[in-house]
């Protein structure tokens, strides 16, 4: 696609249950990564991904949150038995990994989530 | 936290004023970029600065980067009403790539 993809857009789901949230890099994007952003925050980093490997999960919060990538290509964010303080918006991004990274990273539109 | 500090936090200024945004960071980076997310939208990226870099510009735009002093600084020239909007710098971690945010400025361009 042209760019990278979220779906869906928007997502309310009642306390307690689970959500899955779907990343659509851009093709040939090696690396993946997903950020948290509450509102008014700059967005925190939750993971990274480069092809199928999860290289840093050190930003997601719980046990609760889960990701994976398990084809190198499209990446799914699991997060089990919402809570309220889960509601933010989930970004994704991708770049072509080259070392040292100096490329630029493309995010999608992100996905809204809100617990009630 | 993880994050760099960006400030202003807000800033408000007239259409066709200059605005400055300035963003500090902790760790050596392989470079830094400046993004722009619209309310309710994705984030845009601006402009990348390397490492060995201390100035960089873009139409309207103009990055420096201090490494010394762990800064960098965003100028818009020229400001225009479609400017409204926040602004992040992200770093490049030298040691594992990880992108690490600031918290923003929001920019309000006043007709």
């Amino acid at each position: 696609g042209a760019g990278v993809s979220q779906s869906p857009r928007y997502k309310v789901a009642k306390r307690g249950q689970d959500v899955a949230l779907r990343c659509d890099p851009i093709s040939g994007h090696v690396s993946l990564f997903w950020y948290q952003q509450a509102l008014g925050q700059g967005p925190e980093f939750l993971t990274y991904f480069q092809n199928e490997a999860q290289l840093d999960k050190s930003g997601l919060p719980s046990d609760r949150f889960f990701a994976e990538r398990p084809e190198g290509s499209v990446s799914t964010l699991k997060i089990q038995r919402t809570q309220q303080e889960d509601s933010a918006v989930y970004l994704c991004a991708s770049s072509f990994y080259t070392p040292n990274l100096n490329t630029e990273a493309f995010f999608g539109q992100g996905t809204r989530l809100t617990v009630v | 936290s993880q994050q760099g500090e960006e400030d202003p936090q807000a800033l408000s200024i007239q259409e066709g004023e200059n605005a400055t945004m300035n963003c500090s960071y902790k760790t050596s980076i392989n470079n830094l970029q400046w993004y722009r997310q619209n309310s309710g939208r994705g984030l845009v990226h601006l402009i990348l600065i390397r490492s060995n870099e201390r100035e960089k510009h873009s139409g309207r735009l103009r990055v420096t980067l201090d490494t010394s002093k762990k800064s960098s600084s965003l100028l818009i020239t020229a400001s225009r009403a479609a400017d409204t909007a926040s602004y992040f710098c992200a770093t490049i971690r030298r040691r594992d790539d990880k992108i690490i945010f600031g918290k923003g400025t929001r920019l309000h361009i006043l007709p």
